[in-house]
C-alpha cells in the first residue's frame, strides 16, 4: 500500500498570505489528523476529521482550519499567516476501523512551511 | 502534557542492543502504549505498541511491565540508521468506528545515537 502522501513538500509565503495544505491518507483509511512540528514547541496535535467531520481539535487559534472530503483526503488551511507559523506540518492517517489496538496513526513525510 | 517521562539521550554502539525506557506512571487501564521515531526532518514512524503484553515485530520489542508502569523498547541489533529521536506515547484507543480515541500528545523523546 502507498504511505500517506502530502503536498507541497515545502513552501515559502510572507506574513499575512494564507495557506492550504494537502493530505493524502493510506487507502482505506477515514481519519486523518493533523500535527504542526516547531523547534520549540515540538510535535502538537492541531485536529482529526473522521467522515468529513473535525471530531478532536488541539489547542490552536481559529486561523487554522481544515477539511476531509468524501474520498478521506484532507486539506488544513492557515490564513493571516505569522512568523511563528513557520513549521513542519504532518499528516496522519488511521483506520479508524473501531477494533481493539488497530488504531494505529501513520505519518506522512510532512509539508516544511516557512513564513517570511 | 505528554503522560510519559524518557531520558534526554542516550548512546548505543553499532550492532548491540539498544533499550529505552518509558515511565508512564499514570497510566490508565485503556491506554496504550506507543512508540514512534523520527529521523531528522521526516515524519514520525511508527514502531510497535502494546496494552499489558509484550509485543514484538520485525522493528523491535516492547516490553511492559506487569503494573504497566514503564515499559522498554529493544531494538536488538542497532545500526546507525537506528540514529533518531524515539517517542513512547500513552493513548486511549477508540472502542468504536464513530468514536475518536485521544490525540497522539508527544513529549521530547529520547534522542538515541547509534555510533560504529
Amino acid at each position: 500500500k502507498a504511505g500517506v502522501t502530502q503536498t507541497p513538500r515545502y513552501l515559502i509565503k510572507t506574513r499575512g498570505q494564507q495557506v492550504t495544505l494537502s493530505c493524502s491518507p493510506i487507502s482505506g483509511h477515514r481519519s486523518v489528523s493533523w500535527y504542526q512540528q516547531t523547534p520549540g514547541q515540538g510535535l502538537q496535535f492541531l485536529f482529526e476529521y473522521f467522515s468529513e467531520t473535525q471530531r478532536n481539535k488541539g489547542n490552536f487559534p481559529g486561523r487554522f482550519s481544515g477539511r476531509q472530503f468524501s474520498n478521506s483526503r484532507s486539506e488544513m488551511n492557515v490564513s493571516t499567516l505569522e512568523l511563528g507559523d513557520s513549521a513542519l506540518y504532518l499528516c496522519a492517517s488511521s483506520s479508524a476501523s473501531g477494533l481493539a489496538g488497530a488504531d494505529t496513526q501513520y505519518f506522512g513525510p510532512g509539508t516544511r512551511l516557512t513564513v517570511l | 502534557d505528554a503522560k510519559t517521562t524518557q531520558p534526554p539521550s542516550m548512546d548505543c554502539a553499532e550492532g548491540r542492543a539498544a533499550n529505552l525506557p518509558c515511565n508512564h506512571s499514570t497510566i490508565s487501564g485503556n491506554e496504550y502504549v506507543y512508540w514512534y521515531r523520527q529521523i531528522h526532518s521526516q515524519g514520525p514512524q511508527y514502531i510497535i505498541h502494546g496494552l499489558k503484553n509484550n509485543e514484538t515485530n520485525e522493528m523491535a520489542s516492547l516490553i511492559i511491565t506487569e503494573d504497566r508502569k514503564s515499559s522498554t523498547l529493544i531494538l536488538p541489533h542497532a545500526t546507525l540508521r537506528d540514529t533518531a529521536v524515539y517517542y513512547c506515547i500513552v493513548r486511549v484507543e477508540p472502542e468504536s468506528p464513530n468514536q475518536a480515541g485521544t490525540a497522539l500528545i508527544f513529549g521530547k523523546g529520547t534522542t538515541l545515537s547509534v555510533s560504529s
